[in-house]
């Protein structure tokens, strides 16, 4: 089966650097991906991996180790507007997306 | 501009009643999903359907039903026996096969389903 770990929340201040971490257990791996959810939103792609690496996208970069079966989504000058849920995702072999917990992030004046 | 909508965005439910969830896309996407989410959890598969006229039961399927008679449409019914519908629904949609399209779902504005 598929599984994944990530943190339950995290707290950073404005301006800073934070980082989500995401532990996967999959049979086959298809890509690791993160979506952002604002409080009672609707659920948005911020990144994708494939390959092993750093992917950079504004302030948003994600990181992926196929070895280490890790990942994380990296944010950079925080902004109040980050704090959300980050949820990571893979997909699996029949094409469906297995989501995370999610972590909510607060960012603090 | 091409989108997810999905109607109502809030609905109540009377016991052993049956109630329905529209979700209607414009992307042109072969792929939509109904997902559900509970507070402070994350998003679990109830159905999804590749094609129209075929789909197929997720992690949670017990006490829903799907239809996918028109690619644009995929409405969702929780019936009387799912005996704990209180939550936050969510309905998406894909190009294709989620690797094939990086991964990438796009998601309605969700509908918050309620028991009275």
């Amino acid at each position: 089966g598929q599984s994944l770990e990530q943190p339950s929340e995290v707290t950073a201040v404005e301006g800073a650097i934070v980082q989500i971490n995401c532990t996967y257990q999959t049979s086959g791996f298809y890509g690791l991906s993160w979506y952002q959810q604002h409080d009672g939103g609707a659920p948005t792609f911020l990144s994708y991996n494939a390959l092993d690496g750093l992917e950079e996208t504004g302030r948003f970069s994600s990181f992926l180790s196929r070895s280490d079966s890790y990942g994380y989504l990296l944010l950079q000058e925080l902004q109040m507007k980050d704090s959300a849920s980050y949820f990571c995702a893979v997909r699996d072999g029949g094409g469906k997306l297995i989501f995370g917990q999610g972590t909510e992030l607060s960012v603090k004046p | 501009d091409g989108g997810i909508t999905q109607s109502p965005k809030y609905l109540f439910r009377k016991e052993g009643q049956n109630v329905t969830l529209s979700c209607e896309q414009n992307l042109n996407h072969d792929a939509m999903y109904w997902y559900r989410q509970d507070p402070g959890q994350g998003l679990r598969l109830i159905y999804y359907s590749q094609i129209v006229n075929d789909f197929q039961k997720g992690d949670i399927a017990e006490g829903y039903s799907v239809s996918r008679e028109k690619k644009e449409s995929f409405p969702l019914t929780v019936t009387s026996a799912q005996k704990n519908p209180t939550a936050f629904y969510l309905c998406a949609s894909s190009k294709g096969l989620a690797g094939v399209t990086k991964n990438i779902q796009y998601f309605g504005a969700g509908t918050r389903l309620s028991v009275l």
